[in-house]
């Protein structure tokens, strides 16, 4: 079946620094969302990327889809407290697969 | 602003007892799907549907675990028997159409915790 895999697991960041994970899926994906969830929520819609190689940008975030859309990454400029939480790609092809999630945490 | 409901919010069972979580998707959406959360993991597909039908249930224990749908609207996930290993966070989520090139953002509601003791 379908897998999704995320790297990294955790990353500790000042604040003020950048953060990446990564996103592997072991099919191809018809789409690829990504979601963020606060500690003792739920998971919230961020974005969806449809095209190979295409780009998104929100405001500090970055989401980049592969070309092959197999793989993706959220990349997040100069780290705030705010963007404290786990962050998951899902991908979409019959079913809506999650990875793991990067749990991001950012010292003040 | 349209919500998914989940109920019970928190669920506290003996191991071998029987228990049920309700969803009620946002009003429209075909799709709806159950997920499992164990603490520090991403959320595991349990059960997608589309309307009244079952588009994937792989990974779900069938020998304890039972999904339904019926009118196509909310959903009833129920474990009988529980076993410690279940207990987890249990999401409901829905989404205007989720499957193939059409998939759409998916909605969470807040969840039930579930704790087997």
């Amino acid at each position: 079946g379908q897998q999704v895999m995320q790297i990294p697991q955790y990353q500790h960041v000042q604040e003020g620094e950048d953060f990446t994970t990564y996103c592997n899926s072991s099919t191809t994906l018809s789409n690829i969302q990504w979601y963020k969830q606060r500690p003792g929520g739920h998971p919230v819609f961020l974005i969806q990327l449809v095209k190979s190689g295409e780009v998104k940008k929100q405001k500090r975030l970055t989401f980049q889809f592969g070309e092959a859309k197999k793989n993706s990454s959220l990349h997040i400029t100069a780290t705030q407290t705010t963007d404290v939480g786990t962050y998951f790609c899902a991908g979409a092809g019959n079913m809506l697969t999650f990875g793991g999630g990067t749990r991001l945490m950012v010292k003040p | 602003e349209a919500e998914v409901a989940q109920s019970p919010r928190y669920k506290i069972t003996e191991k071998s007892q029987a228990v049920a979580f309700w969803c009620d998707p946002i009003s429209g959406h075909a799709t709806l799907y159950w997920y499992r959360q164990i603490l520090g993991q991403g959320p595991e597909l349990l059960v997608q549907f589309q309307d009244e039908s079952v588009v994937d249930d792989s990974q779900l224990p069938k020998d304890r675990f039972s999904a339904e749908r019926l009118k196509g609207v909310d959903s009833t996930l129920k474990i009988q028997p529980a076993e410690l290993g279940d207990s987890a966070m249990y999401l409901c989520a829905s989404s205007p159409w989720g499957t193939g090139i059409w998939n759409t953002e998916a909605f969470f509601g807040q969840g039930t915790r579930l704790t087997v003791v």
